[in-house]
């Protein structure tokens, strides 16, 4: 039961061009929406997160879309840098489920010099 | 290094043997989360743990699997008679208080179990 999605499992980008990765939901509660980075045997790292009540998030070259009503978001990267190749999660969370978080299974992010 | 630290960061077991997983939150942090993935698959919750107490154990499987976080020192995932199916990636993640859902929850580097 994924209840949270990343139907790319891998993306190639040029340096300087944008990166769209995205993420589809099913569960209309979730409420908290997150993206984490994570780099080859190393833990996810937290990048940006949103809540319900927005529909934008932007911390620097990361932004964050939300659409409700499609039950979908995506982060946005610009310009990509090649320090950016990573795998990418989005994660996402509802008060009804408390803590817990739901996670994609993730894009797999190259950005080509 | 005040991040999450997680040890041993790999681990080989045999069937049948038990596995013990440690994670030392960060500093000030008294949340604690277990996830596990595994290959090809996204990060599944676990177990939610404050100090001395488990809060939701949803995740968790009914048998074989414990998890504690005691008054001193690091939380704990044990794992009884491993099987092969138990190998995957153990990340423990930490928050400093229980914001409800929305939480910014930090992550270890993870311990991979290799189960033989």
């Amino acid at each position: 039961d994924q209840q949270v999605k990343q139907n790319s499992p891998s993306l190639s980008v040029q340096e300087g061009r944008i990166s769209i990765l995205n993420c589809d939901y099913t569960n209309s509660m979730f409420d908290y929406f997150l993206w984490y980075k994570k780099y080859p045997a190393e833990g996810p790292t937290f990048l940006i997160s949103i809540s319900s009540i927005k529909d934008k998030n932007e911390d620097g070259r990361f932004t964050v879309f939300l659409n409700k009503s499609a039950k979908h978001l995506s982060l946005h990267i610009v310009p990509s840098q090649p320090g950016d190749s990573a795998v990418y999660f989005c994660a996402a969370s509802a008060l009804s489920t408390g803590n817990q978080f739901y996670f994609g299974t993730g894009t797999s992010l190259t950005v080509i010099p | 290094n005040a991040g999450v630290m997680q040890n041993p960061r790999h681990l080989v077991r045999r069937r049948g043997q038990e596995a013990r997983l440690r994670c030392s939150p960060m500093k000030g942090h008294s949340h604690v989360y277990w996830y596990r993935q595994l290959p090809e698959e996204g990060l599944k919750f676990m177990v939610y743990l404050q100090k001395e107490n488990i809060i939701d154990e949803s995740g968790m499987p009914k048998e074989r699997f414990s998890a504690e976080f005691p008054k001193e020192g690091p939380s704990i995932l044990r794992i009884q008679q491993v099987v092969r199916g138990d190998s995957a990636a153990y990340f423990c993640a930490s928050s400093p208080r229980s914001g409800g859902n929305r939480e910014t929850q930090y992550f270890g580097p993870g311990t991979r179990l290799l189960v033989l």
